[in-house]
């Protein structure tokens, strides 16, 4: 299996700060990862797919880059509506497999 | 608008069977690969398995942690995914979310039905 290794995993920041969580995977998958945020008792919502297309409607201070094995989500000025918990999801190869998962706190 | 919507969850002891339900709106529901995706109480998500597409003839996908009791199924006229769990533990319980995939990776989710396996 594949192994997401994401960092870090929990973040305390300001509104209007500079976010960057990573997504290393444990042998390299191309770009086929996505990004996902979940709010408590929410389903995810897909940010970010094939490691750097914004997802339509999704606001454009948040994009993915990398390739590979090493990967980057930045939110560029952090938003209150930002604070929740972040996910990456390799599909790459079966099975799928998520990071451990990065929640974002207000400071 | 996309929707899923998932139900048939509750609680079930420990041995036990149940069967999820996923029903698509709003897209060609016979396109698409459909996910299950897990979440134990507060804990991360994990992928369950994958129904693919008509083109791919529906065919499916399972995690090593659910290969062998659990069982993905399509009822093609109703557009539903249907995810049959035998053989229950208590390690199976949380949230299960199906999700559509786009691009081969679940863009639009259900709201999640919960399961508890529990004597």
């Amino acid at each position: 299996d594949i192994q997401m290794t994401q960092s870090p995993s929990s973040l305390s920041a300001s509104v209007g700060d500079r976010v960057t969580i990573t997504c290393r995977a444990s042998q390299g998958i191309r770009n086929d990862l996505g990004w996902y945020q979940q709010k408590p008792g929410k389903a995810p919502k897909r940010l970010i797919y094939v490691a750097s297309s914004l997802q339509s409607g999704v606001p454009s201070r948040f994009s993915g880059s990398g390739s590979g094995t090493e990967f980057t989500l930045t939110i560029s000025s952090l938003q209150p509506e930002d604070f929740a918990t972040y996910f990456c999801l390799q599909h790459n190869n079966y099975p799928l497999t998520f990071g451990g998962g990065t929640k974002v706190e207000i400071k | 608008e996309v929707q899923l919507v998932e139900s048939g969850g509750g609680l079930v002891q420990p041995g036990g069977s149940l069967r999820l339900s996923c029903r698509g709106s709003g897209f060609t529901f016979s396109d698409h690969y459909i996910d299950w995706v897990r979440q134990a109480p507060g804990k991360g998500l994990e992928w369950v398995g994958r129904s693919r597409n008509k083109a791919n003839r529906y065919s499916t996908e399972y995690a090593a942690s659910v290969k062998g009791r659990f069982i993905l199924s399509r009822d093609v006229s109703n557009d539903s995914v249907f995810l049959q769990m035998n053989s229950l533990k208590t390690e199976d319980t949380a949230v299960y979310f199906c999700a559509r995939d786009l691009q081969e990776s679940p863009d639009h989710w259900g709201q999640g039905t919960l399961v508890a396996v529990s004597s």
